[in-house]
């Protein structure tokens, strides 16, 4: 079946260091992909998404690029900071399958950012 | 900037009650969802509603779960009989149509005791 799988975490860095979190997808069709970040408290938001294959997704400094070839959709930011600190959870979504969109989540990584 | 409400933020209820949780979808939406998340696993889709139907529904979706949009604002998720594996972090979502992405509350956790 249709799936998501994301490195486990806790991720914990240093501010300014380098971000990445892996996800990679199994799907039947051609998935949309996103991903979305919880911060402590709050709900899912939307961080980036992308719907072909080489669209790369960018927002607030992160980005990720469809990688169609190798099935995965990594998560990367430059230089972190400790207001990154949250849950970050990869996501496919398959509108074309009748399913209305809906939304297969990742376990989520939680990214914890020192000063 | 409008956004997804949920109420209430945490419902602390008996084994064997009902539970109604409720959402208020942003306002020129026509998709709605409803996913949960166990505490320490995945956010797992529930329902997607549609045109005042049932859409889609998971496995997890059973006869105990129901849905409603009464009026023109609220979604609610109703839970007859609810169990001890009900307790979880329940997330409304809305969205304009199929195509774009979904906007989610802040959910509201329940637990049962």
């Amino acid at each position: 079946g249709d799936s998501v799988t994301q490195m486990e975490g806790p991720v914990t860095l240093s501010e300014e260091a380098f971000l990445t979190i892996n996800c990679t997808y199994t799907a039947t069709g051609y998935p949309s992909l996103f991903w979305y970040v919880q911060y402590p408290g709050e709900g899912l938001q939307l961080l980036l998404k992308a719907t072909k294959a080489d669209d790369k997704g960018s927002n607030k400094g992160f980005e990720a690029t469809y990688r169609k070839e190798t099935t995965s959709f990594h998560l990367e930011k430059g230089s972190v900071q400790v207001s990154d600190s949250a849950v970050y959870f990869c996501a496919l979504s398959l509108p074309f399958s009748g399913g209305y969109n809906k939304l297969i989540f990742g376990a989520g990584t939680r990214l914890a950012v020192h000063p | 900037e409008p956004e997804v409400t949920q109420t209430p933020s945490h419902q602390v209820t008996q084994m064997g009650q009902e539970v109604i949780l409720r959402c208020v979808p942003i306002s020129n939406h026509l998709y709605f969802y409803w996913y949960r998340q166990i505490l320490g696993q995945k956010v797992e889709f529930l329902v997607s509603f549609y045109n005042n139907e049932i859409s889609e529904k998971s496995e997890i979706f059973d006869d105990q779960f129901s849905v409603e949009r009464p009026d023109g604002s609220n979604f609610t998720l109703k839970i007859r009989s609810t169990k001890l594996e009900d307790s979880a972090m329940y997330f409304c979502a809305s969205s304009p149509d199929r195509y774009h992405e979904q906007f989610f509350g802040p959910g509201t956790r329940l637990t049962v005791l």
